[in-house]
């Protein structure tokens, strides 16, 4: 069975860091693209970033040069190195398996509270 | 980027009705498209992809349709566990990009 359970967030001051981590199991990550997709508080969808490889990464425009995706693939875990948050990266954020472009099996998330 | 937009934000309908969302590309998507349903408190869940492959374990009432920019999302008959948010998102391209969200509630 397919799962991937996140963790990592919480209450931090704007100016901050934070690392998200996604575990995943049913599956194996490094043969899968690996994605964020947070969502704030009463508000849509919004794509962060996805990766399959060191040399195929990709951020959202809001995200790039203060986030970094990763993965550990003796830990079969993504992860989501957050810095500098701002106010507007107060979210929860959901790891997602990434197949053909389709986001086919999401985690529960993990909220982040980005707030002084 | 290729900007995504729903209509309408959000539909009232009653148990059996025939629930119809449809969802706009800036620019030509092919059938790299897909739909998702949101319950409250819970993650999405991925309906519809390729613009109209049914997901796996998800209702036959569930259909899609559409290629190119304009893409729909029915509902044939409206069952109570069906009340939820839907998007639509794109995949043909990064950055990936979702609509703002088509809200179906209780009449």
């Amino acid at each position: 069975e397919v799962q991937l359970v996140e963790s990592g967030g919480g209450l931090i001051q704007p100016g901050g860091s934070l690392r998200l981590s996604c575990a995943a199991s049913g599956f194996t990550v490094s043969n899968n693209y690996m994605s964020w997709v947070r969502q704030a508080p009463g508000k849509g969808l919004e794509w962060v970033s996805t990766m399959f490889d060191a040399d195929s990464t990709y951020y959202a425009n809001s995200v790039k040069g203060r986030f970094t995706i990763s993965r550990d693939d003796s830990k079969n875990t993504l992860y989501l190195q957050m810095n500098t948050l701002r106010a507007e990266d107060t979210a929860m954020y959901y790891c997602a398996r990434e197949a053909l472009g389709y986001f086919d099996f999401w985690g529960q998330g993990t909220l982040v509270t980005v707030s002084s | 980027d290729i900007q995504m937009t729903q209509s309408p934000s959000s539909v009232s309908a009653s148990v059996g009705d025939r629930v119809t969302i449809t969802c706009r590309a800036s620019h030509g998507i092919n059938n790299w498209l897909a739909w998702y349903q949101q319950k409250p408190g819970k993650s999405p869940n991925l309906l519809i992809y390729a613009a109209s492959s049914l997901q796996s374990g998800v209702p036959l009432r569930f259909s899609g349709s559409g290629s190119g920019t304009d893409f729909t999302l029915t509902i044939s008959s409206l069952q109570p566990e069906d009340f939820a948010t839907y998007y639509c998102q794109q995949a043909n391209s990064f950055p990936r990009t979702f609509g703002g969200g088509t809200k179906v509630e209780i009449k």
